[in-house]
């Protein structure tokens, strides 16, 4: 149980153009999904939170003109890096809070999808 | 705003010998969590602490979290290969807040 998946696992594409990443929870609902972003070598920095129904909240320093989040159901959220540029090419990794509390009894650890690599030319 | 600091940044050990990874907050915590990241793998969930001076063991991994809930510890006994990756720890403050990362301790295994 507690599966996370992200599609796609990594994706090429031309400066300029707008790359869709999603992010599902496959076996249980999630109440709020985040999305980090990771450097090689680096640890993960939490991009923005994202609530099923609401405005995701965006860390300081992240544009959210860029980076648009919407979090349509439960289950999924998707992340949409829109006029990308070189400097945007990263290992981008959602992770899922849990909406029940059954999942190993535990309130609030994160699920984290496998990631999505993208690279900008 | 909370920060998580994470020693040390890299560790090389020989195979058997034991390895630390500390990480402190600058704010009280409600719980910490660690991951592990292999290399070219995503985190994974290893635990969760929230009691003050909460020690849990997996095996050969013993995790501690502070009287004061403000740092932790992962202790590996008796490393092996299958050790090696990224260990991560992740803070909370409220229950509802944001989940603050360290920046990992990178495990290399000598064989």
């Amino acid at each position: 149980g507690a599966v996370v998946s992200q599609h796609p696992s990594w994706v090429i594409c031309k400066s300029g153009t707008s790359v869709k990443i999603e992010c599902r929870s496959l076996d249980f609902q999630a109440t709020t999904m985040f999305w980090y972003r990771q450097f090689p070598k680096q640890s993960l920095m939490l991009m923005a939170t994202s609530n099923e129904g609401s405005k995701a909240t965006y860390e300081q320093g992240v544009e959210k003109d860029k980076f648009l989040i919407n979090h349509a159901s439960l289950t999924l959220s998707t992340l949409t890096v829109t006029s990308a540029h070189p400097e945007d090419s990263s290992f981008y990794i959602c992770s899922a809070r849990p909406l029940t509390r059954t999942i190993g009894g535990l309130h609030y650890e994160q699920y984290f999808g496998p990631g999505t690599r993208l690279t900008v030319t | 705003g909370q920060q998580v600091m994470q020693i040390p940044q890299y560790q090389h050990v020989q195979e058997g010998e034991d390895f630390t990874t500390y990480c402190n907050s600058s704010t009280t915590l409600s719980n910490i969590q660690w991951y592990k990241q292999r290399p070219g793998g995503h985190p994974v969930f290893l635990i969760q602490l929230v009691k003050s001076g909460e020690v849990k063991k997996q095996k050969r991994l013993t995790f501690q979290f502070g009287e004061a809930k403000k740092n932790s510890s992962l202790h590996i006994t008796a490393t092996q290969t299958t050790d090696v990756g990224t260990y991560f720890c992740a803070g909370q403050g409220n229950r509802d807040d944001k989940i603050i990362f360290g920046k990992g301790t990178r495990l290399h295994i000598l064989p």
